[in-house]
């Protein structure tokens, strides 16, 4: 199995853009998918397929992806926002794989 | 809707074990992988094993391979892990998740539980 590596936090303030990163050497031809996870709630699912965005999660959440990185970008981010978030990918072995999280502050 | 509901968690000794559960509604369960993910406290995401729609493929993460066994009742639409010699380390809530590609491996966990807590202490 591989790694999925992200920075530990990020903070930024409202309206502003948050950039989260997402790098693996496996991640080169697999998906990436992405997780909000607000304290003491399930994780969310955000980010589909390196960019689709599931039905209710609003437009300011989108993907992208190339080569061996993912990011994940919130536009004109909101208090609300305020969460960790986590990238997820597969194994060549049907397994699936978590990244180490980005605490996102609102400031 | 779509309902994922774990049960079984608890307070164990080390090197003893528990069977978790978990109970599934609102979609067509036969047709998707299903994962066990957790979270011990204060930490990130870990996977721990996933089973193919139709149990031909079981996989597990390195941390708990040969000391735990996922399997599902399609008929009953539940899911199962039962955890044997298990270890301080295995403490976390434990969720039950739906992959959201049907007849497929490893894609997004779109619907999650709510989780059931472990804690394995002497």
């Amino acid at each position: 199995s591989y790694e999925l590596t992200q920075p530990p936090s990020v903070s930024v303030s409202p309206g502003q853009t948050a950039r989260i990163t997402c790098s693996g050497n496996g991640m080169s031809n697999q998906y990436a998918y992405w997780y909000q996870q607000k304290r003491g709630q399930a994780p969310v699912l955000v980010i589909y397929k390196d960019n689709q965005r599931p039905s209710g999660i609003p437009e300011r959440f989108s993907g992208s992806a190339s080569g061996t990185t993912a990011t994940l970008t919130i536009s004109g981010v909101q208090a609300e926002d305020e969460a960790d978030y986590y990238c997820q990918s597969a194994d060549s072995d049907a397994s699936s794989v978590f990244g180490t999280g980005t605490a996102v502050t609102v400031l | 809707e779509v309902q994922l509901v774990e049960s079984g968690g608890g307070l164990v000794q080390p090197g003893r074990s528990l069977r978790l559960s978990c109970a599934a509604s609102g979609f067509t369960f036969e047709h998707y992988t299903m994962n066990w993910v957790r979270q011990a406290p204060g930490k990130g995401l870990e996977w721990v094993s996933s089973v193919s729609w139709h149990s031909g493929r079981m996989v597990y993460a390195d941390s708990v391979k040969g000391r735990f066994t996922i399997s599902r009742d399609n008929a009953k639409k539940s899911l199962d892990l039962q955890m044997n010699s298990l270890r301080p380390e295995d403490t976390a809530l434990y969720y039950c998740a739906k992959d959201m590609t049907p007849v497929s491996y490893g894609s997004g966990k779109d619907h999650w539980g709510q989780g059931t807590l472990v804690t394995v202490s002497s």
